[in-house]
């Protein structure tokens, strides 16, 4: 079974100041790792993910995450945040039977300030 | 290619009044799932499926049922609505490659 940790439900930050989102994860087989955003009133859009391979990833709009296997994270990171960050961020995992259902934190909400 | 839709957008029902949620892609896509949104819960995986014909249940199946007769649909049915299942509800598809394509939502509320 796998699981996912989001610390902190609301997150605020000004305009230009580092964002970090945190997310534990738990998984039985090796974890694909996902971040998705929602902003207000649409869908979910994949930020970023981890399969394989380079255990930093980048995605879009300047966010990256990095993979550490050791202390079971995957910690999404901008360097510097803008007021069209803000939005409700999830972090989730894949796992079960063929790599088929994906389970998510409850959410982050980002909030940028001017 | 308009990747994941979702009918209706929003819809209203009185406690007992039976509907359903159509999700259709056209990535050609074999996996699809349904999802419900509860402020504070992330998203809760109700049931999905792993090719055409073929159905599974998810983390909070109770309540609904779903059906996926062609590849491209994927439908999610209420049969008795309660309060409870007052929600955001999201389809998504994947198709293999791990990433879930996900639909702009239904907001359905039971009175």
């Amino acid at each position: 079974a796998q699981s996912v940790t989001q610390l902190g439900s609301h997150v605020s930050v000004s305009e230009g100041a580092l964002v970090l989102l945190r997310c534990n994860y738990s998984s039985s087989v090796p974890p694909y790792l996902f971040w998705y955003v929602q902003y207000p009133n649409q869908g979910l859009q994949l930020l970023l993910k981890y399969t394989t391979g380079a255990t930093l990833v980048k995605g879009i709009n300047g966010f990256e995450a990095e993979f550490k296997k050791s202390e079971t994270s995957f910690h999404l990171t901008k360097p510097s945040a803008h007021m069209s960050d803000a939005a409700e961020y999830f972090c989730a995992v894949i796992g079960g039977a063929g790599y088929s259902t994906l389970t998510f934190g409850k959410g982050t909400m980002l909030l940028v300030s001017p | 290619n308009a990747g994941v839709t979702q009918t209706p957008k929003f819809r209203v029902l009185k406690t007992g009044q039976s509907m359903t949620l159509l999700c259709a892609q056209d990535m050609n896509h074999e996996y699809m799932y349904w999802y419900r949104q509860d402020p504070g819960m992330g998203l809760r995986l109700i049931h999905y499926s792993v090719g055409e014909g073929t159905t599974a249940k998810g983390e909070v199946p109770d309540g609904y049922n779903v059906s996926r007769l062609k590849k491209q649909n994927f439908l999610l049915g209420l049969e008795s609505a309660a309060p409870s299942q007052t929600s955001v509800y999201f389809c998504a598809s994947n198709g293999g490659a791990a990433e879930q394509y996900f639909g702009p939502g239904t907001r359905l509320t039971v009175t």
